[in-house]
């Protein structure tokens, strides 16, 4: 079993709709991170959280992280193009002394 | 200021082989960690070297190992491969701050065990 399971897996949307992508644990996190991948490279990161609760935002992409430190969300308005890629969420845990990945949300946005 | 690079960028071998995949950290950084990622999944943690000695591992078998070199670059060797092992191996370098590292990862090498 995944120790962060992201949901959906997959996620098609016309250019400008909005979307949120879920990653969720039972295990809690002293930090939470967002990547993004494209085909043929590697992850890039675009966010860490570390505080229960916080949100951040990175022009049209807003990221919470939840109270528990057990899950966090991505919410990107007004989804673009350029905004297709796989979606990965990696915890960092307190028993673990490493990041752990989720499985990802294949993002598709259609102009 | 050079990125992180990997080599080879693909690689095909048979199985019972043995394979070297090599990466070059970010100047700067004194940390690598390797990832595998198979196919429509996200990357899973094989181990982490920090100047120099293995800094924690993830649930590999010893025929995964790794080298860190006085320069920081490293090196993960897979000794008897199996098909399973066909994925993107991923390096990743950083600066060591635990929970609030950020990770600069390389292209991948794209390994294929016949």
């Amino acid at each position: 079993t995944q120790l962060l399971e992201q949901s959906p897996q997959f996620l098609s949307i016309q250019e400008g709709e909005n979307l949120t992508v879920y990653c969720n644990s039972s295990s809690v996190f002293s930090s939470l991170q967002w990547y993004r991948q494209e085909p043929g490279e590697g992850p890039v990161l675009l966010v860490t959280v570390v505080t229960g609760g916080e949100v951040k935002k990175l022009k049209r992409l807003t990221f919470q992280f939840g109270d528990a430190r057990k899950d966090s969300s991505l919410h990107i308005t007004a989804a673009q193009p350029g905004d297709t890629g796989l979606y990965l969420c990696a915890g960092f845990g307190y028993n673990f002394n490493k990041f752990y990945f989720g499985s990802g949300t294949k993002l598709n946005v259609k102009p | 200021e050079t990125g992180v690079t990997q080599s080879p960028t693909h690689l095909i071998k048979t199985r019972g082989q043995q394979v070297t995949l090599r990466c070059s950290s970010q100047s700067g950084h004194n940390t690598v960690s390797w990832y595998q990622q198979a196919l429509g999944q996200g990357p899973q943690f094989i181990f982490q070297y920090y100047r120099e000695e293995e800094n924690g591992r993830g649930n590999f078998p010893p025929r995964f190992s790794g080298l860190q070199f006085p320069n920081y670059s490293s090196e993960l060797n897979v000794n008897a491969l199996e098909l399973d092992d066909s994925a993107l191996y991923l390096c990743a370098s950083s600066s060591f701050r635990g929970s609030t590292d950020t990770q600069y990862f390389g292209p991948g090498t794209r390994l294929t065990v016949l």
